[in-house]
């Protein structure tokens, strides 16, 4: 079966730092993709993982550990824009998304 | 170059009548999707394209939805009839291949059902 679990919701001050993590069970499995939606918004992109490692695209950072099926996105100098909505989403051919996880960034 | 467009934006029925949505993806893109999001959730898969095969339907209600894909580019989701449950957003999404490293996602079909 696929499954995925996200935090629920997090909370952080604006400029801080906050890291937001994923584990999967999936078949399949070629990668981990993250994505961001605002509220009445499309998901948009934000990145790829195929490799184990860390992903550095400006402010986000995204990390994967195959062996561990586990991922995590690392937002850092937190803006009030950051507010929304993040999903891992891990493609195996299908990208199934989980329940996501609610980031409100406080001033 | 144009992103995936979706149409309507909104649609309001009343329980029992059909409806449709209609995607058109990003150019070149092979493998479309087809989305339902309830408020507070994440999206759901409902089927999934590779050119114009449905190779991933098992989440489609086929009682009452039917999708197509004709000549492997655009591509509509049917409901007959609706249901209350039904009303969400119906998002439509493409990519490039396979993995789906990245999809682009259109700005969905907000269905409400009264």
């Amino acid at each position: 079966g696929q499954s995925l679990e996200q935090p629920s919701e997090v909370t952080a001050v604006e400029g801080a730092i906050v890291q937001i993590n994923c584990t999967y069970q999936t078949s399949g499995f070629y990668g981990l993709s993250w994505y961001q939606q605002h509220d009445g918004g499309a998901p948009t992109f934000l990145s790829y993982n195929a490799l184990d490692g860390l992903e550095e695209t400006g402010r986000f950072s995204s990390f994967l550990s195959r062996s561990d099926s586990y991922g995590y996105l690392l937002l850092q100098e937190l803006q009030m824009k950051d507010s929304a909505s993040y999903f891992c989403a891990p493609s195996g051919g299908k990208l199934i998304f989980g329940s996501g996880t609610r980031l409100l960034v406080r001033p | 170059e144009a992103g995936v467009v979706q149409s309507p934006r909104y649609k309001i029925i009343e329980k029992k009548q059909p409806v449709a949505f209609w995607c058109n993806p990003i150019s070149g893109h092979n493998t479309l999707y087809w989305y339902l999001q309830n408020l507070g959730q994440g999206p759901e898969l409902l089927i999934r394209y590779e050119n114009e095969e449905a190779v991933d339907d098992s989440q489609l209600p086929k009682d009452r939805f039917s999708a197509e894909r004709l000549k492997g580019v655009d591509s509509t989701l049917k409901i007959q009839p609706a249901e209350l449950g039904d009303s969400a957003v119906y998002l439509c999404a493409s990519s490039l291949g396979g993995t789906a490293a990245e999809a682009f996602f259109g700005q969905g079909t907000r269905l409400t059902v009264v």
